[in-house]
């Protein structure tokens, strides 16, 4: 099975610190996407970051950003000034171009300390 | 306005039963999604179609029947409930088959709990 792997369960970050979420994955395609989605209690799925395999530079969306070694095949996102709101359940999935189904990996609980 | 909702959002039903969640988009894409997600948060695709065609089933017990009226709406009915179906069903969509660069669009999720 091609799998994502976040080997981090839980991850905590003093507010306005910065913290980085850890992902690898595996896969036999050249051509795939990659996502971080943030899940709140409220259960909602929030994407937070997307990144194209082919594309080597690293994507960045304001206080997020990721860092990709397609060679390693890692995926890390970087959150930057934490706030209180980034509290959540964070997952890491690889989307191919053959199935169009995202695969998640297990997910890392992020709390963040005022 | 709601992109992708389901109901309902809480089930709670007794081991035997048989209940349906419904779900229905209103982005004008062709292709949804059902996801499981379990007591530990992992997260599992059942079921993908696109125009209202099964194109993914992930070795779904024959229990679950998804059922694609038209294209913005796909349902998951659940014959027999087991104690192990409890968990948050996902329903998600994305704008076209095989344009994996689009980001799928979750709904609220529907928390069922089988006792």
């Amino acid at each position: 099975a091609q799998t994502v792997t976040q080997s981090q369960p839980e991850m905590s970050v003093q507010e306005a610190e910065t913290v980085t979420l850890s992902c690898t994955y595996d896969t036999s395609e050249s051509d795939y996407y990659l996502f971080w989605y943030k899940q709140p209690p409220s259960r909602q799925m929030i994407l937070v970051i997307r990144q194209e395999a082919y594309k080597q530079q690293n994507a960045t969306e304001n206080r997020f950003s990721v860092n990709f070694q397609k060679a390693a095949k890692s995926f890390s996102l970087k959150i930057s000034d934490s706030q209180l709101g980034d509290a959540a359940m964070y997952f890491c999935a690889r989307q191919d171009n053959a199935g169009n189904m995202l695969t998640f990996g297990g997910g890392t609980r992020l709390m963040v300390k005022p | 306005d709601t992109a992708v909702s389901q109901t309902p959002k809480y089930l709670v039903t007794q081991m035997g039963n048989d209940k349906s969640i419904k779900c229905e988009q209103n982005l004008g894409h062709d292709t949804m999604y059902w996801y499981k997600q379990d007591s530990k948060k992992f997260l599992k695709i059942m079921f993908s179609y696109n125009n209202k065609e099964l194109i993914i089933n992930e070795t779904v017990p024959n229990r679950f029947s998804p059922k694609s009226p038209d294209k913005a709406h796909l349902n998951l009915h659940i014959n027999s409930l087991e104690l192990g179906d409890s968990a948050v069903y996902f329903c998600a969509s994305s704008p076209r088959w095989g344009q994996h660069e689009h980001e799928q669009y979750f709904g609220p999720g529907t928390r069922l709990t089988v006792t």
